[in-house]
């Protein structure tokens, strides 16, 4: 296995624009989390899936935000109708359960610049 | 809610200075604490990790002791290198029920001079 991959790695796109982002976490892990990461700030939680369970939103998730894990496995996460104050990195980690100290696994994220 | 403040940078150091980036938290429980490490162009990797008091974390040379009673999981490094310039973050996970997530600091941005 790879590690947490994420797709794509950079996208660009005009306001009002819709956009969807892909993460493919590692194969046998049953926890995805979405996260945010704006330039000079750490990354803040958006939201996480026990397999293909949505169980927690933050209130940073706006109506505008929608995310799916469909059959447990791989991720999207839509934004529609983009605004320049989404221009961010957009993080997708995985772990294996929620044990203290579990470790989650990071990919290398999709940079969103709205123009 | 649950926080995390630490030390805000950027730290400049020469090789082989002693290194130490603090972070203090807030909780309501009884979290996990973590230092991952974000190297340039890669993503985030975690360095190491403490799930209860007085524990020890320590990886590549790093340690951290999770203080409960200063509420605190300072990282420490005896002798920097060159390769260890990156960007380092101080997490918390509360897991209690359904949770799990992660709570981060800002960053503090790490840069080693020959």
């Amino acid at each position: 296995d790879t590690g947490v991959s994420q797709d794509p790695r950079h996208k660009i796109t005009k306001r009002g624009q819709n956009v969807t982002f892909r993460c493919d976490p590692i194969s046998e892990h049953n926890r995805l989390y979405w996260y945010r990461q704006t330039l000079g700030q750490g990354p803040e939680f958006l939201t996480y899936f026990q397999n293909e369970a949505q169980l927690e939103k933050s209130r940073l998730l706006s109506d505008r935000f929608s995310a799916e894990r469909p059959k447990g496995s791989f991720s999207t996460l839509e934004i529609q109708r983009t605004e320049q104050g989404d221009s961010a990195m957009y993080l997708c980690a995985s772990s294996l359960q929620a044990a203290p100290g579990a470790e989650a696994f990071f990919g290398q994220g999709t940079r969103l610049t709205v123009v | 809610g649950d926080s995390v403040t630490q030390m805000e940078g950027p730290v400049t150091l020469s090789e082989e200075a002693f290194l130490t980036i603090n972070c203090t938290y807030t909780a309501t429980g009884y979290p996990s604490l973590f230092w991952y490490v974000q190297y340039p162009g890669e993503g985030l990797q975690l360095l190491l990790k403490a799930t209860k008091a007085d524990d020890k974390g320590s990886n590549k040379g790093f340690e951290a002791t999770y203080r409960k009673e200063t509420t605190s999981f300072h990282l420490e490094k005896g002798s920097v290198q060159v390769s260890d310039s990156a960007v380092y973050f101080c997490a918390l996970s509360e897991v209690s029920g359904s949770q799990g997530n992660l709570i981060f600091g800002k960053g503090t941005k790490l840069s080693v001079k020959p």
